[in-house]
């Protein structure tokens, strides 16, 4: 089924430790971006892409990176996990014209 | 950035009632998209009803409804005949225009429909 999938749907980490969440699109949309949503306050930008090569950094950038070398795949890392990253993360996924799809949702516990 | 504000925190719906839920924001862009999800208990995001900044009409999709007052900057969305399955988080979020993707979200309104 067309649409975005994010990997994994549940993690555990310990203060400190890496990892990457996966989000994939097959619809061929330029612009993808990752959302974190935190109680009460909605869901807030933290990286973004506007094509193949291309990210800009949203309103809370910090302590996360993200590469985009393909249209389809924007993988979302957090380098040294911090309590302060649990939450719940989104990627979506846009085109000139589209709505935006979302995916699932990926959420994450520093430990 | 834009800036979403939604001042309900929760409302209680009695089932088959009407809802609104507010939402207003702040931009100086001339064009732009506005949009309501709503994020069941399950968590997924689900499109409801968008409206651009240039539209004449309100925006309608089924029980849906969008109460857009340009020169107030509200976009209230209406639930009509409320059923228990529309509990759920709504967030009302705004997209600037041109080729701007970036979602601005608001902090969400939570409706509890009773029986």
């Amino acid at each position: 089924n067309a649409g975005v999938t994010q990997t994994p749907k549940f993690q555990v980490l310990k203060t400190g430790q890496s990892m990457t969440l996966q989000c994939a699109q097959d619809m061929n949309h330029e612009y993808m971006s990752w959302y974190r949503q935190d109680p009460g306050m909605g869901l807030r930008l933290i990286h973004y892409s506007v094509g193949a090569g291309i990210t800009d950094q949203g309103e809370v950038p910090n302590g996360y990176n993200v590469s985009r070398s393909t249209t389809e795949d924007f993988p979302l890392r957090l380098l040294s996990a911090a309590p302060s990253q649990t939450s719940v993360y989104f990627c979506a996924s846009t085109k000139q014209g589209a709505g935006y799809t979302f995916g699932s949702g990926t959420r994450l516990t520093v430990v | 950035a834009q800036k979403i504000t939604q001042t309900q925190p929760g409302m209680f719906v009695q089932e088959k009632e009407a809802v609104t839920l507010d939402c207003t924001y702040d931009t100086s862009d001339q064009s732009y998209g506005l949009f309501w999800y709503k994020q069941p208990s399950s968590g997924e995001m689900i499109f409801l009803i968008y409206q651009g900044s240039y539209d004449e009409q309100n925006a309608t999709e089924g029980r849906y409804s969008l109460n857009f007052q340009k020169a107030r900057k509200s976009a209230n969305l209406v639930i009509s005949a409320s059923q228990l399955g529309d509990s759920a988080m709504y967030f009302c979020a705004m997209r600037p225009g041109g080729n701007d993707y970036k979602l601005s979200f608001g902090a969400g309104t939570t409706v509890t429909v009773r029986a």
